[in-house]
C-alpha cells in the first residue's frame, strides 16, 4: 500500500542502549521527513531533509541524531534516551519545491518503548 | 510561529449522523492539506485544498478551505462505522518549504 518502509515496527531499548531507525522511500520524492507522534499530542515535526540536506531541526534533543545518505533513505539514530521518548516514530516523504508542498506518504512507522 | 488548532478533539457520531470538524491557522496559508488515522495505523493523504474559498468532495466527505486561507472544515455525511480514525490537517504557510504545521486532529468514534 505505501511506496514509504520503516524498520523496525517495534523497538524495546534501555535508556544506555544506542539503535537506529530506517526508512527508505520508492517514490522518487525530494524530501523526506522525521515526526514524533505521542499520545494526545499533535505530530511533532523533527527533522526535513530537502535533497540530502537538513533544512529543519525542531529544538531535538541531540540524543535525536538524523542522517539521510541519499534521497531514498533516512535514519534516526537513537542513544541515551529517556522513557519520555516513549512514542510513534513516523518516517514520510514528498516532493516538494518553494512554497509549494505536495501530499506527504508516511511509512506504517517504529513504535519505540524506552525502559 | 503558525499554528493550527483543530476542533473538536474527539467526536462520537451515531451511525448514519452528520458531523463536521474545523481547522482554523494562526496565519495565512499556502495550502491545507487532511489526512486520515485509522486505529493502530499511519496518516494517510485524503486531499489539498489551494485556492481560497475552494471547495471539494470526495464522496460523503466535502472540504472547504476559507475566504482569507486561514481555516478549513471537513464534513461527513451520513457517517459509516468504516470513517472511524483520526483526521488531521495540515497547513502549509506562505513562507515554508515543505513544512506542514500538523493540527492536534479530531478523534472520531462511530456508534453503531
Amino acid at each position: 500500500e505505501t511506496g514509504v518502509t520503516q524498520t523496525p515496527r517495534h523497538l524495546v531499548m534501555g535508556m544506555t542502549n544506542k539503535k537506529s531507525l530506517k526508512c527508505e522511500q520508492h517514490l522518487g520524492h525530494n524530501a523526506m521527513y522525521w515526526y514524533k507522534q505521542s499520545a494526545k499530542k499533535p505530530l511533532e515535526l523533527m527533522f526535513v531533509y530537502s535533497l540530502e540536506e537538513r533544512v529543519e531541526n525542531n529544538s531535538v534533543p541531540s540524543r535525536f541524531s538524523p542522517e539521510c545518505p541519499n534521497s531514498s533513505h533516512l535514519f534516526l539514530h537513537l542513544h541515551t534516551l529517556q522513557p519520555e521518548d516513549s512514542a510513534l516514530y513516523l518516517c514520510a516523504s514528498s516532493q516538494v519545491r518553494l512554497a509549494a508542498s505536495y501530499e506527504q506518504y508516511f511509512g506504517p512507522g517504529t513504535r519505540l518503548t524506552v525502559t | 510561529g503558525q499554528q493550527v488548532m483543530q476542533i473538536p478533539q474527539y467526536q462520537h457520531v451515531q451511525e448514519g449522523e452528520d458531523f463536521t470538524t474545523y481547522c482554523n491557522s494562526s496565519t495565512t496559508l499556502s495550502n491545507i492539506q487532511w489526512y486520515k488515522q485509522r486505529p493502530g495505523g499511519h496518516p494517510v493523504f485524503l486531499i489539498q485544498l489551494v485556492k481560497s474559498g475552494e471547495v471539494k468532495k470526495q464522496k460523503r466527505l466535502t472540504f472547504q478551505f476559507g475566504e482569507a486561507k486561514k481555516n478549513s472544515s471537513l464534513h461527513i455525511t451520513a457517517t459509516q462505522t468504516t470513517d472511524v480514525g483520526t483526521y488531521f490537517c495540515a497547513g502549509l504557510g506562505t513562507d515554508s518549504w515543505g513544512k506542514l504545521q500538523f493540527g492536534a486532529g479530531t478523534q472520531v468514534v462511530v456508534t453503531p
